[in-house]
This record gives structure tokens, C-alpha cells and sequence, in this order.
């Protein structure tokens, strides 16, 4: 199994609907994070996470909200999904600040 | 706030060329790490090299080495003797300690295109 797992792994849905994207890690670690990548601007934060009570708002968390259910499942939802949502989604744990990151496969999202 | 630059948005060279990708941080503090990941077209990111703040010492492994150069802010990275399977999307990325900024901010990437 891959350290970082993230369901699924595509999927279109049309505007206004909620979606939820899941991440679950296998590494033992506390953090947590999610990241948007768009062409051109490599990746921003959205949300990160450094506990399951400690929940902190990225770079771009407008329109996102997420839950940390467990150590190991960080979730990220959109609750009313807009076209400029549209993007690679990635999940990612780390030990620490400085041990880098182990990233998911991506999420492929469209929003039409 | 803390930035990196990667100007180069597309590069492309023939196989067996030397390349150099550059990167261009920011940032206040005196301790952090600067990474390098790869994105193959596949889509995932892969780790290749955790460089920090203290450590000017270049790295080599194999055809990959990495320039560190505090004096100017840059971790340039080049890859010799480039192959096909190098074509990726190569990303550069800082991380401090302090406040809310314990965590890693990336640039925007450059597109490495090797042809045969």
C-alpha cells in the first residue's frame, strides 16, 4: 500500500455541488497537509493540519473546508464547487518541518 | 513571507545535454530547508534532495547535482548528460521554522522537455 493514499484518484462533478476528497497516511505522522496545483503556479496551500485538534488555514483556503478525523485521514471538501476549482489536488504528510514532504498520487478534479 | 523563484517556465534540450534549472528563494530567516522535487508526467511528486541553510556543501548524486549559494539566494539544480526520462516538471520549494509558516512553499516549477 502507498504511504499516502488519496480517493479518487479523478472526478468530474458539475457546479454547486459538494465534493469530498480523502487522504489517509500510513506514515504515523501528526502533519498533514493539502495542496492545489494549476499550471503555472506549482502548488499552494490550502489547509494544514499538525495535530487532530490543530487545523490551520493555507495560502488559498477560500471555498474549502476540511476535517482531520483521525492521525491518519485528513478530508477536503467543497461545499459548492465552482469551474476555477478545477485542479490537481494533492495530500501530503511529514514528520517534521524539514524532513520534506511524502505526497498522494493526486486528485484530479473538474468542476463543469 | 517566504518565496521561491524558478524563471525558467520551459526548458528543452536533446538528449545528452547538460541542464541547469534555477532556483531563487526568500526569505528572513536564518535556519531553513530548500528542497527539489520531480513531477514525471505521471503526475506524482517525488523527493530528490533536502538541502539546509547551513550546509553550503554541493551534492552530486549520480547524473543530478545541486549548487547551494547563500550569497545569492539560489539552489540551482543541473542534471548531466540529460535523458528522456528526465522530461518532468522539476519543483523547488522553502521551509522556516517560525510562526505559521512551518511549511513548505514551492515555486512554480519548470518543464523539462528532453528529446531524443
Amino acid at each position: 500500500d502507498a504511504d499516502v493514499t488519496q480517493t479518487p484518484r479523478n472526478r468530474i462533478t458539475k457546479t454547486g455541488k459538494r465534493i469530498m476528497l480523502e487522504c489517509s497516511q500510513t506514515k504515523g505522522h501528526d502533519r498533514m497537509y493539502w495542496y492545489r496545483q494549476d499550471p503555472g503556479l506549482g502548488l499552494r496551500l490550502i489547509y494544514y493540519s499538525f495535530d487532530v485538534k490543530d487545523i490551520n488555514k493555507g495560502e488559498i483556503s477560500d471555498g474549502y473546508s476540511v476535517s482531520r478525523q483521525a492521525q491518519a485521514k485528513f478530508s477536503l471538501s467543497l461545499e459548492s464547487a465552482i469551474p476555477n476549482q478545477t485542479a490537481l489536488y494533492f495530500c501530503a504528510t511529514s514528520e517534521a518541518v524539514n524532513y520534506g514532504y511524502t505526497f498522494g498520487s493526486g486528485t484530479r478534479l473538474t468542476v463543469v | 513571507a517566504q518565496k521561491v523563484t524558478q524563471a525558467q517556465t520551459e526548458i528543452s534540450v536533446v538528449e545528452k545535454e547538460d541542464v541547469t534549472l534555477d532556483c531563487v528563494y526568500e526569505t528572513r530567516d536564518t535556519t531553513y530547508y530548500l528542497f527539489w522535487y520531480k513531477q514525471p508526467p505521471s503526475g506524482e511528486l517525488v523527493f530528490l534532495i533536502r538541502r539546509n541553510s547551513f550546509d553550503e556543501q554541493n551534492e552530486i548524486s549520480g547524473r543530478y547535482s545541486w549548487n547551494f549559494q547563500k550569497s545569492t539566494s539560489s539552489f540551482n539544480f543541473t542534471i548531466t548528460a540529460s535523458q528522456v526520462v528526465d522530461s518532468a516538471v522539476y519543483f523547488c520549494a522553502l521551509t522556516i521554522f517560525s510562526g505559521s509558516a512551518r511549511q513548505l512553499t514551492f515555486g512554480s516549477g519548470t518543464q523539462l522537455t528532453v528529446l531524443p
